[in-house]
């Protein structure tokens, strides 16, 4: 079940530049969407999400574009700098309609490495 | 900053025993979540839980899980006879609203 894909697992990136990390997904009940970073041995953390009524959110360094049609969202990590050497998970969640749940359906992951 | 915590961070257990995995939410959140992941593999939902039952569950929970808020704070996931393949990470999550879901840092569940 792929209902959440990134298809690049790992990423690197110069200090200073711009990441681009990409996610696709395909069941178009989705109308909410997250980025989590997570370190080895911790749990995810939140870093930036936005709803299907938008097709961007900006947040400090951080932009994640929601392109509906291609089913396609991505982070913008600008400038990138080493300490943003993590694992990224991009995450999708139905949340219209009346279910109490805000159930998250994670992508693989792509781990990305700022050289300094 | 408000977290949410998670006990044991380790746990090891043999085949066939019982575990219970705690989580501590952040004290004014409502819905609850357990998550997974098996290493090399993706983070996956097993169940959430708001008012004082579960609102879905995935395949992955069967009879051997089972979730429950005893004293009102504490959120537990317990797997009543364990087997290899449930070694993993367990996540508990928590949320106010909607709007983003908060981890504690996991416990590593190892199964011999």
């Amino acid at each position: 079940d792929q209902q959440v894909k990134q298809n690049s697992p790992s990423l690197s990136v110069q200090e200073g530049r711009i990441s681009i990390l990409n996610c696709d997904y395909t069941n178009s009940m989705f109308d909410y969407f997250l980025w989590y970073k997570k370190y080895p041995a911790e749990g995810p953390t939140f870093l930036i999400s936005i709803s299907s009524i938008k097709d961007k959110n900006e947040d400090g360094r951080f932009t994640v574009f929601l392109n509906k049609s291609a089913k396609h969202l991505s982070l913008h990590i600008v400038p990138s700098q080493p300490g943003d050497s993590a694992v990224y998970f991009c995450a999708a969640s139905a949340r219209g309609g009346s279910s109490n749940t805000g159930k998250l359906i994670f992508g693989q992951g792509t781990t990305l490495q700022v050289k300094p | 900053e408000p977290e949410v915590t998670q006990t044991p961070s380790h746990q090891v257990t043999q085949m066939g025993q019982e575990v219970i995995l705690r989580c501590v939410p952040i004290s004014n959140h409502l819905y609850f979540y357990w998550y997974r992941q098996i290493l090399g593999q993706k983070v996956e939902f097993l169940v959430s839980f708001y008012n004082n039952e579960i609102s879905e569950k995935s395949e992955i929970f069967d009879d051997q899980f089972s979730v429950e808020r005893p004293d009102g704070s504490n959120f537990t996931l317990k797997i009543r006879s364990t087997k290899l393949e449930d070694s993993a990470m367990y996540f508990c999550a928590t949320e106010l609203t909607f709007t983003e879901a908060f981890f504690g840092q996991g416990t590593r569940l190892t199964v011999v």
